[in-house]
């Protein structure tokens, strides 16, 4: 059965702290693996990995996909009190003879920054 | 662009009643989904249409809940009659078709559900 797991499910760290973030995943036909991070309201984008792009970097936060291990992670460096939040990752799951994944989330980890 | 925009932001209701709940998409997006959010189960795909089509219903809990797309602009989630377990946060999200971008999804602010 195709899968998305998270860990930890909750995470309390202290401003200034490097954090990582754990995502591991069964799913046939792998497309890519995405990271969104969800504040107040609406998950919002951070990275997509696939195949041809294993690695994303984006200031403070980084991404890895590891094929072999069927995993991710999500590195936050020196983090902030604004980091807090819901961090999900999610992969496409193909339904059926469709050309298009239906986007499944992990339980997602809850990342708290204390100042 | 204005983003996924979702009505209402809360709704209270009491149990048996009819609720619902409206997803205007992001102009150009081909794809639409909608997802329910609880702290116990995570956030779940109900349904997910492309072009106006629904493609896999499979999420949708029971026949109480029903979805619905009559344009490219608009979509409806229904719940009737609603019970005190489907009190959740429902997301409506769009994507665009483009290569290499169709699993991004755009969020909207999403509808607090609470059914007493």
């Amino acid at each position: 059965e195709d899968k998305v797991v998270q860990s930890p499910l909750s995470l309390v760290v202290h401003e200034g702290d490097t954090v990582t973030l754990n995502c591991s995943y069964e799913v046939t036909n792998f497309r890519s693996l995405l990271w969104y991070k969800q504040e107040k309201k609406a998950p919002t984008f951070l990275f997509m990995l696939t195949s041809s792009g294993i690695e994303k970097k984006s200031g403070r936060l980084s991404s890895i996909l590891d094929k072999k291990e069927l995993s991710s992670i999500l590195n936050i460096t020196a983090t902030q009190t604004g980091d807090s939040a819901i961090y999900l990752c999610a992969a496409p799951f193909r339904a059926g003879g469709t050309s298009y994944g239906k986007l499944t989330f992990g339980q997602g980890t809850i990342l708290t920054v204390h100042p | 662009d204005a983003g996924v925009i979702q009505s209402p932001r809360h709704e209270v209701t009491e149990m048996g009643q009819e609720v619902t709940l409206r997803c205007k998409p992001i102009s150009g997006h081909d794809y639409l989904f909608w997802y329910r959010q609880t702290m116990m189960r995570g956030l779940e795909l109900l349904i997910y249409f492309n072009n106006n089509v629904p493609i896999d219903d499979s999420g949708m809990p029971e026949d109480r809940f029903s979805a619905k797309m009559p344009n490219a602009s608009f979509s409806t989630l229904k719940i009737q009659p609603s019970e005190p377990r489907d009190s959740a946060v429902y997301f409506c999200a769009s994507s665009p078709r483009s290569q290499g971008q169709g699993e991004k999804l755009f969020f909207g602010s999403g509808t607090q559900l609470s059914v007493l």
